[in-house]
């Protein structure tokens, strides 16, 4: 049973680039969260994606977007990049009946802003 | 705006102590307190606690929710180097299953 999988693991871009990154979610889950995580802080959410539309979102920019496929899969996408944008980027998903906090998590993308 | 704030940030301990990690909260619409271990860089579930005073036990780790006075601790007994991770504190919202993540705190447990 496969788990969350991210990619890519590692990429380096700089100011004023985009990056796509993705996510497929745990085998079954309908539901796919994305997290940023600063170096020494705790995940802050992004957005969350469930029946192809974005049903949440944190307090990030509109530079963030994302978008959820037929098949559960997700992006997040970057635009116009800053320093401030480094971090790790979590992916995690859940199943929507379940109704429950608990998440499954990616390995992250690690994204270096230069 | 929701807030969760954990103590300490960081905690140095010998294999065999005991640890008690804690976690305050302030959240509109509580629905739950989640603690998960984060050794590298998935973080990985530990508990959901949703009921005052019932403790929830995983082997060495333990953890209790106090919903009149906002707060949660994990307890960690015997400790073993594989226990060093950080820790982190999570609430949910009644909205949903976005979760709002306190800084953690970093356990160095050392031989």
């Amino acid at each position: 049973d496969a788990g969350v999988t991210q990619s890519p693991t590692h990429l380096i871009k700089t100011r004023g680039q985009q990056v796509t990154l993705r996510c497929s979610p745990k085998s079954g889950h309908d539901t796919v969260s994305w997290y940023q995580q600063a170096l020494g802080q705790g995940p802050q959410f992004i957005f969350q994606y469930y029946e192809e539309e974005e049903r949440q979102r944190g307090n990030f920019p509109d530079r963030f977007s994302g978008h959820q496929f037929p098949n559960y899969s997700s992006e997040l996408n970057v635009n116009a990049l800053l320093l401030g944008d480094s971090a790790l980027y979590l992916c995690a998903s859940s199943l929507k009946r379940v109704r429950t906090g608990e998440l499954f998590f990616g390995e992250g993308s690690r994204l270096t802003v230069l | 705006e929701d807030k969760v704030v954990q103590s300490p940030l960081s905690l140095v301990v010998h294999e065999g102590d005991t640890v008690t990690l804690n976690c305050s909260y302030e959240v509109t619409n509580f629905r739950s307190l989640l603690w998960y271990k984060q050794e590298k860089k998935a973080p990985t579930f530990l508990f959901m606690l949703t009921s005052s005073g019932i403790e929830k036990k995983s082997g060495r780790l333990s953890s209790i929710l106090d919903k009149k006075e906002l707060f949660s601790i994990l307890n960690i007994t015997a400790t073993q180097t594989g226990d060093s991770a950080v820790y982190l504190c999570a609430v949910e919202e009644t909205s949903g299953s976005r979760l709002t993540f306190g800084e953690g705190t970093q356990l160095t447990v050392n031989p």
